[in-house]
């Protein structure tokens, strides 16, 4: 079965600073794609950035990239230069590539809360 | 901004009782999921919805059950709430394209079950 394992129920980091949060999956499913979202206190689920299974590169959108380890089945989510908008939960994400209409469904972990301190 | 709305924002029920959720998706998006979010948890996959029919559910009873229109916006029901139904409800819309597609969320429904 799909799961995704975020380890740190919690981050500080100081603003203008770079942060790592840890995801891990696991599937059996040779097509996967992973995401990160950002959910601030308002509820509103983000979208950040995606990576696909055969991705040759780690995807990169502004100040954030991921850091994909296709054999250690991590997909770890980097924020260079943190702001002190960025303090939220991060949700870590997995979905299988299907086609034909296929369900697309998302399993996420349990989040890391983020805090950016001035 | 996403371009996904969803109505009400807040709701306070009682056990036993009804609830219609609703959820507006971006223009043209054929595909709308929704999530239960308890407190503190991740989002949990209740269905989604591929051209008006059910294409997939979650680990969710039968009274849970939906709607998608043709003009893309959905609905989300549950029949004879429960306490443990109290979370956040989130809908998502997007293109399915070959397989390929980024799920686009609303700002979510507050359901308090009292």
């Amino acid at each position: 079965a799909q799961k995704i394992t975020q380890t740190q129920p919690g981050m500080f980091v100081q603003e203008k600073e770079a942060v790592t949060l840890d995801c891990t999956y696991d599937t059996s499913d040779p097509s996967y794609g992973l995401f990160w979202y950002k959910q601030p206190s308002s509820g509103e689920m983000i979208f950040l950035i995606y990576q696909g299974s055969y991705d040759q590169q780690n995807a990169t959108e502004g100040r954030y990239s991921l850091n994909f380890q296709k054999a250690r089945k991590s997909a770890n989510l980097v924020i260079s230069a943190s702001q002190l908008g960025d303090s939220a939960m991060y949700f870590c994400a997995m979905r299988e590539e299907n086609y034909g209409g296929a369900t697309n469904k998302l399993i996420f972990g349990t989040g890391t809360l983020l805090a950016v301190q001035p | 901004e996403t371009g996904v709305t969803q109505s009400p924002t807040h709701l306070i029920k009682t056990r036993g009782q009804q609830v219609t959720l609703r959820c507006s998706s971006q223009s043209g998006h054929n595909t709308v999921s929704w999530y239960q979010q308890a407190l503190g948890q991740g989002p949990q996959f209740i269905f989604q919805y591929y051209r008006e029919e059910e294409n997939g559910r979650g680990n969710f009873p039968p009274r849970f059950s939906g709607l998608q229109f043709p003009n893309y916006s959905s609905e989300l029901n549950v029949n004879a709430l429960e306490l443990d139904d109290s979370a956040l409800y989130l809908c998502a819309s997007s293109l399915v394209l070959a397989g390929q597609e980024t799920q686009y969320f609303g700002p979510g429904t507050r359901l308090l079950v009292l």
